[in-house]
Order: structure tokens, then sequence, then C-alpha cells
């Protein structure tokens, strides 16, 4: 099974950085994966790391140590339209599991002026 | 790049009615369907995956007869609520992958649908 656990709320302030951690601990992993969501719409693609090590993807980064089961999403330059929820998502191995995305719990996060 | 068009994006339905959810894949060949529940200020919960062709695989929890699944064919997916009751009330989203795995890594989301039973 999945389990993947991440802060329920951030808040911070615009211009400021904002880290959101991830811990996962799962049977298979083939990928983790960073969505923005704001309410009501659907989830946009932030990153996505398979390797670990950091990808820089401008003001946004995303960190993965496979052995830690860990990854963190780095928000730059927090801006108010930043003020959303962030979903955490571990891919599985496929086969039988069919490459299924599990996803954690989210982070809302607030950006204050 | 790759599109999922999902409708209706907002219903409302009577209880013990029934709800059809259509997800159809734009530009690219839908050969797996993941189908995602979210009630409010909490993640998507997956529900089930279908592949085209074959019937669908759902996640331990969820009824197979009341959350109908029907993949028959590459563009298209569809969802039924059946006999809606009020705890249906969510927001649906569908996330589709072709086999090349093309779009953000191979996920690509539709625009999600509110259910709302009265």
């Amino acid at each position: 099974g999945q389990n993947i656990d991440q802060p329920t709320e951030m808040t911070a302030t615009e211009g400021a950085i904002v880290q959101i951690n991830c811990t996962y601990q799962t049977s298979g992993f083939n990928g983790l994966f960073w969505y923005q969501q704001h309410a009501g719409e659907a989830p946009t693609f932030l990153s996505y790391n398979v390797l670990d090590g950091l990808e820089e993807k401008g003001r946004f980064s995303s960190f993965l140590s496979r052995s830690k089961g860990y990854s963190y999403l780095l928000l730059k330059e927090l801006q108010m339209k930043d003020s959303a929820s962030y979903l955490c998502a571990v891919r599985d191995e496929g086969g039988a599991a069919g490459n299924k995305l599990t996803f954690g719990g989210g982070t809302r996060v607030l950006v204050k002026p | 790049g790759a599109v999922v068009s999902q409708h209706p994006s907002r219903v409302i339905c009577k209880s013990g009615t029934s709800v059809k959810i259509e997800c159809r894949s734009l530009d690219f060949q839908a050969t797996t369907m993941f189908w995602y529940r979210q009630f409010p200020k909490q993640s998507l919960m997956l529900m089930a995956t279908s592949n085209e062709g074959s019937k669908a695989t759902y996640e331990q929890g969820v009824e197979k007869d009341k959350f109908l699944i029907n993949h028959a064919s590459l563009t298209l997916s569809t969802l039924t609520v059946t006999s809606a009751h009020p705890e249906d009330s969510s927001f649906y989203i569908c996330s589709a992958r072709d086999r090349l795995g093309q779009g953000t890594y191979g996920y690509t989301f539709g625009s999600g649908t509110r259910l709302t039973v009265v």
C-alpha cells in the first residue's frame, strides 16, 4: 500500500519562500509528482522527480531522496496567486497496479500580503 | 498538448436518480482512465482504473455496482453514479493516460465535475 504525508496548512508572506515537505512509505515507487490545485479546479502539474536530487523550474523547485522516502516542493518569490493546495503524488511501478498515482492529503498554502 | 474534456462541469440531481459523467481525450488515445473523487478540503481519492475494452478495477471500498465505469473506446470513458444519494456529492475528476505516456508525464486531468445530490 501507499502512505503519503504532508502538512495540512502553511502560511507565508508575499515575496517569501515556502517549503512543503512530503514523506512516503510505498510498496512500489516509480516517480513522485507535485500538483497545484485551486479550489474547484483540476490539479495542474508542477514537477516530476524519479531520480534523487533537485529539479528547478522557474520559481518552483522539487527535491527527492528515495532512500529517505522524502520530497519537498520549494516555492520562491511567493505571489498571491500561489495561494492554493499543493498535492504530492507517488506513482507505483505499474504491472497489476497500473501505474496509479496515489495522492497525499494536500497542503493548503495561504499567501498573505 | 494532450487535452481531456470532462462534462458536465456541474450537475445537480435528485436523490435516487443516476448521473453520467463523460471524459473525452481530444488529441490522443486514452488507453487507461483513472477516476478520482475529492471531498471538500480533502485530497484526490482513486476510485477505479479502467483500460480500454476491459472491465474497470475498483479500489477497496468503492462499490462497483454504484459507480459504473465504461471505457468502450480509446477516446471516451464514462462514470455513472447510480441511485445517487447526498453523500455522493463530491468533485469527480478523471485522468487519462495513453500508451506512450504523453502529456505531463502521462497523466492528463479533466477539469472535474461538481456533483450535488439534493
